[in-house]
C-alpha cells in the first residue's frame, strides 16, 4: 500500500465524450504525476504537476490536460475521447519535483467504446 | 527521447536465480529505477541505483549498471512463485521517468 488512490477504479466512456480521473497523493508529497499504460506496454508520461503548476509534459495532445489542488490531490481530464484513449491510467505521488522515488496508485482502467 | 528496451519474456525455476536485463540510450539518466507489477495493480517500486554507481544490493536483488553500455540489469536471488509479475526499468530523464515495455517473470514452482 502507498497511500496514493485513484477513483473511479474502471470507467466506460463513449467516443467523443470527456472524462475526469483523480488522485490524492500520499501524505506529504507535493508532486503528482501521471501516466497512461494501454495493454501490453510501459507507463507513458502525460504530465507531472509540482504546487499546483504544471512541471513537464509528454507527447500528449491538449486535450489532455490537469490541475492540481492546493491540498495536492490531482485531477486528469480528457476532452473528445478517442478509442485509442483506451488504457490504465496511474498517477504517482513524490516529494519534490525531480522523480525521487514516485508510489503509485493503483490506476483507474479506462474503456472508449 | 529515450528508448528503453527489455526482453518480453523470462521463465524461471524457483529457488535460481532471475536476470531480467534494460538497455537505455539516454547517457544524461542520473537515475534508474526497478518498478514490479502484478496483474490488476499498480506499479511498486523496487530499487534504483544512481547514475554514479555500477552496483546496488538490496536484499535479494541485486542492481549492475553499465553507463558505458546504457546497460542496467536486476538480479532476483532465490526467485519464489511471489515474484512471478512484470518488471519495468525506468531511467529518469529530466524530472520524467521514461519506462521500459517490461519483462513479464513467470516462476515455475
Amino acid at each position: 500500500e502507498t497511500g496514493v488512490t485513484q477513483s473511479p477504479t474502471h470507467l466506460i466512456k463513449t467516443r467523443g465524450q470527456q472524462v475526469t480521473l483523480r488522485c490524492s497523493s500520499q501524505s506529504g508529497h507535493n508532486t503528482v504525476s501521471w501516466y497512461q499504460q494501454a495493454l501490453g506496454q510501459g507507463p507513458q508520461f502525460i504530465f507531472q504537476y509540482y504546487r499546483e503548476e504544471e512541471n513537464g509534459r509528454g507527447n500528449f495532445p491538449p486535450r489532455f490536460s490537469g490541475l492540481q489542488f492546493p491540498n495536492y490531490s490531482s485531477e486528469l481530464n480528457v476532452n473528445a475521447l478517442e478509442l485509442d484513449d483506451s488504457a490504465l491510467y496511474l498517477c504517482a505521488s513524490s516529494l519534490g519535483s525531480f522523480p525521487f522515488e514516485q508510489y503509485f496508485g493503483p490506476g483507474t482502467r479506462l474503456t472508449v467504446t | 527521447g529515450e528508448d528503453v528496451e527489455q526482453s518480453l519474456f523470462l521463465s524461471v525455476r524457483e529457488g535460481d536465480s532471475s536476470v531480467i536485463n534494460c538497455t537505455y540510450t539516454d547517457s544524461s539518466s542520473t537515475y534508474l529505477y526497478w518498478y514490479k507489477q502484478e496483474p490488476g495493480a499498480g506499479l511498486q517500486l523496487l530499487t534504483y541505483i544512481f547514475s554514479n554507481m555500477d552496483m546496488k544490493q538490496d536484499q535479494r536483488l541485486t542492481v549492475l549498471l553499465n553507463k558505458k553500455d546504457k546497460h542496467l540489469s536486476l538480479r532476483i536471488a532465490d526467485t519464489q512463485t511471489g515474484d512471478s509479475a512484470i518488471y519495468f526499468c525506468a531511467p529518469v530523464g529530466g524530472n520524467m521517468l521514461t519506462f521500459g515495455g517490461g519483462t513479464r517473470l513467470m516462476v515455475k514452482p
